[in-house]
């Protein structure tokens, strides 16, 4: 069974801080690992992570994937207050499947 | 990326009754997917619904509980059943995308009383 744990489950921390969201899975048959954003009810794509070690990024927004450690991290610079949301992990398998998500890691950022 | 409009945005039902939920897309696509998002937990896969063919669901849901249709490649239908409070949760239909992963609906929220 496919497994995505994402650490922290929650996270406090002040306008302009750094953060890092961790991602750790096992699937089966890797295709894809993707992060997302939710602040009301549908999840907004952030990235979509494929080969190992290559950086993709968006603003101050950067995520990369470790494919040998099975292991991907979410970097936000300079938060927000408009970043404080729940960020969700989630691997997709080869195939038909759909998506396997993480708990989420439920940001708050304070002005 | 796709576009899918998902209705109702959200409804409060009485125990026992049904409802269906619509998905609409603006392109064909091979697979609709149907997650369930209980109060403060994540995502969890209901069903995966292919045009043509019975949707195909993942341990724990059954087609008695949650039919799905797929009448066509633009569109699909979750119809939550014979609801309880426990169902109360948030609906969201996907699509697939290769190049840039799955796009959702806006979600339904759905209150059980």
């Amino acid at each position: 069974e496919d497994k995505v744990v994402q650490s922290p489950l929650s996270l406090v921390v002040h306008e302009g801080d750094t953060v890092t969201l961790n991602c750790s899975y096992e699937v089966t048959n890797f295709r894809s690992l993707l992060w997302y954003k939710q602040e009301k009810k549908a999840p907004t794509f952030l990235f979509m992570l494929t080969s190992s070690g290559i950086e993709k990024k968006s603003g101050r927004l950067s995520s990369i994937l470790d494919k040998k450690e099975l292991f991907s991290i979410l970097n936000i610079t300079a938060t927000q207050t408009g970043d404080s949301a729940i960020y969700l992990c989630a691997v997709e398998p080869g195939g038909a499947d759909g998506l396997t998500f993480g708990k989420g890691t439920h940001l708050i950022i304070q002005p | 990326s796709a576009v899918i409009s998902q209705k109702p945005s959200r409804d409060i039902c009485q125990r026992g009754t049904s409802l269906t939920i619509q998905c609409q897309v603006d392109s064909q696509v091979t697979m609709m997917f149907w997650y369930r998002q209980q109060p403060g937990q994540s995502l969890t896969l209901i069903a995966t619904a292919n045009q043509g063919s019975e949707a195909t669901y993942e341990s724990g849901f059954v087609i008695d509980k949650f039919p799905i249709s797929r009448p066509n490649l633009t569109f699909s239908t979750l119809t939550v059943s014979n609801m309880s409070p426990e169902d109360s949760s948030i609906y969201l239909c996907s699509v697939d995308r290769w190049e840039t992963g799955a796009f959702f609906g806006q979600g339904t929220r759905l209150t059980v009383v």
